[in-house]
């Protein structure tokens, strides 16, 4: 079934430094893998999605890499900015299915 | 357009009691699914409506429901609630216009506690 890894859980950055948490999932047919930020109190917001067949994706400070062949994605933020301080889920799903699961967050600290 | 809103934002509950929450999604979408958030068990899928129709169910217990109405909006329904129920319920829509996965867009949640 389907399981996703998440690492680390936890993470300090110095501000201006990049960060970067990794997913590993199990299920062959995901082909969805979307990321999300939460901060306290609020909704999880997407940031950036990627679908398997494309192998990186970018958007401005932020960025996605899937590896399919070791099964695992990867989130990339260049020019940390406290604002960026918050819980970071990713997700995987299946084609055609709208059933999100989610890795286990990482609580990113950006530090001044 | 509007985000995807639910109500009521914050529920006191006692053991045993039934609770309903209701989301309204993003005008001109079509699916609903509702997740758990814990801090023990994470985000949890519970189960997605589409078309009125339940499309896919998580692993929870019976006593977790939901419909979805004519024009998108679904309600969740709790019975018998116990004290582990206590969790942020989110509920996300999508169009589901296309045969792949869509976008998900989260609405704030409701902050259910169970006493």
């Amino acid at each position: 079934g389907e399981n996703v890894e998440q690492h680390p859980s936890t993470l300090s950055v110095q501000e201006g430094d990049s960060a970067v948490i990794k997913c590993t999932y199990s299920d062959s047919a995901s082909n969805y893998f979307p990321w999300y930020k939460q901060e306290l109190g609020k909704r999880p917001q997407l940031i950036i999605d990627i679908r398997s067949n494309v192998g990186e994706k970018k958007d401005q400070r932020i960025a996605v890499t899937l590896n399919k062949t070791a099964k695992h994605f990867s989130l990339h933020i260049t020019e940390t900015q406290p604002e960026d301080s918050a819980v970071y889920f990713c997700a995987q799903a299946n084609f055609g299915n709208e059933k999100l699961t989610f890795g286990t967050g990482t609580r990113l600290t950006i530090i001044p | 357009k509007a985000g995807v809103t639910q109500t009521p934002r914050y529920l006191i509950k006692t053991r045993g009691q039934q609770v309903t929450l209701s989301c309204s999604p993003i005008s001109g979408h079509r699916s609903v699914s509702w997740y758990q958030q814990t801090p023990g068990q994470g985000l949890q899928f519970l189960f997605e409506y589409f078309s009125e129709t339940q499309r896919n169910k998580g692993n929870f217990p019976g006593r977790f429901s939901g419909r979805q109405f004519s024009n998108s909006r679904s309600e969740m329904n709790v019975s018998t609630l116990e004290l582990g129920d206590s969790a942020l319920y989110l509920c996300a829509s999508s169009p589901r216009t296309v045969p792949s996965t869509d976008t998900q867009y989260f609405g704030p949640g409701t902050r259910l506690t169970v006493l």
